[in-house]
């Protein structure tokens, strides 16, 4: 089982819907969790953090923790055809001597 | 402030040579990363140094793979020799230090895409 799961997609949403990506995780000792994003040939770039159960909002983002489920998820409103990319979500832990671990990310393709 | 720097981006070599790639962290980072990324997966921390000192390399193939920071600033990842497997893309990052709090972010760089034929 791998400690970071994530669905590779492709997930794909028509342009102005809402994109829901979803990850679990293994390791219960996780404390703080990041999304990605990797455009194409790019480099990942932090898109948001989250520490505490429940929501938080940034803009058009909103990651979402349940910490029992262990379970991370990001939305994205009112998406656009530049957020397509693959969406790449890390976990940090203390049992791993606060190293990121990744997911393999979803590919999230956004139609006009 | 001027970002992560990695050279070459690109570089294809033939099975059993050996490869370097260079990195440059972000002005101020004591924390430097190496991490491995193949097509289609999410990056694979191979070392980590905190300034000069390697603090978990546990993932670093040490037959083959070798990694340094001299006045812990810059750092050279080498792979002596490459197989047909190391074909990836090795991505170097920095942050602050490498507490559990966001105010140490992760920054990339580029990468380097490595071909090995």
């Amino acid at each position: 089982q791998k400690e970071v799961e994530q669905n590779s997609g492709p997930l794909s949403v028509p342009e102005g819907a809402i994109a829901s990506l979803n990850c679990t995780y293994s390791d219960r000792g996780s404390q703080s969790f990041f999304w990605y994003r990797q455009y194409s040939g790019k480099s990942p770039e932090l898109i948001m953090f989250i520490y505490s159960n429940g929501d938080k909002e940034d803009g058009r983002f909103t990651a979402q923790l349940n910490k029992a489920s262990q379970y991370v998820s990001l939305l994205i409103r009112d998406s656009q055809p530049s957020d397509s990319a693959t969406y790449l979500c890390a976990v940090k832990s203390t049992n791993a001597g606060n190293m990121l671990t990744f997911g393999g990310g979803t590919r999230l393709m956004v139609k006009p | 402030e001027a970002g992560v720097v990695q050279s070459p981006r690109y570089k294809i070599i033939e099975k059993k040579q050996p490869v370097a790639f260079w990195c440059n962290p972000i002005s101020g980072h004591n924390t430097l990363y190496w991490y491995r990324q193949n097509l289609g997966q999410g990056p694979e921390l191979l070392i980590r140094y905190e300034n000069e000192e390697a603090v978990d390399d546990s993932q670093l193939p040490k037959d083959r793979f070798s990694a340094e920071r001299l006045k812990g600033v810059d750092s050279t990842l080498k792979i002596q020799p490459a197989e047909l497997g190391d074909s990836a893309v090795y991505l170097c990052a920095s942050s602050r230090t490498s507490g559990v709090s966001s105010y140490n972010e992760q920054f990339f760089g580029p990468g380097t895409r490595l071909t090995v034929l």
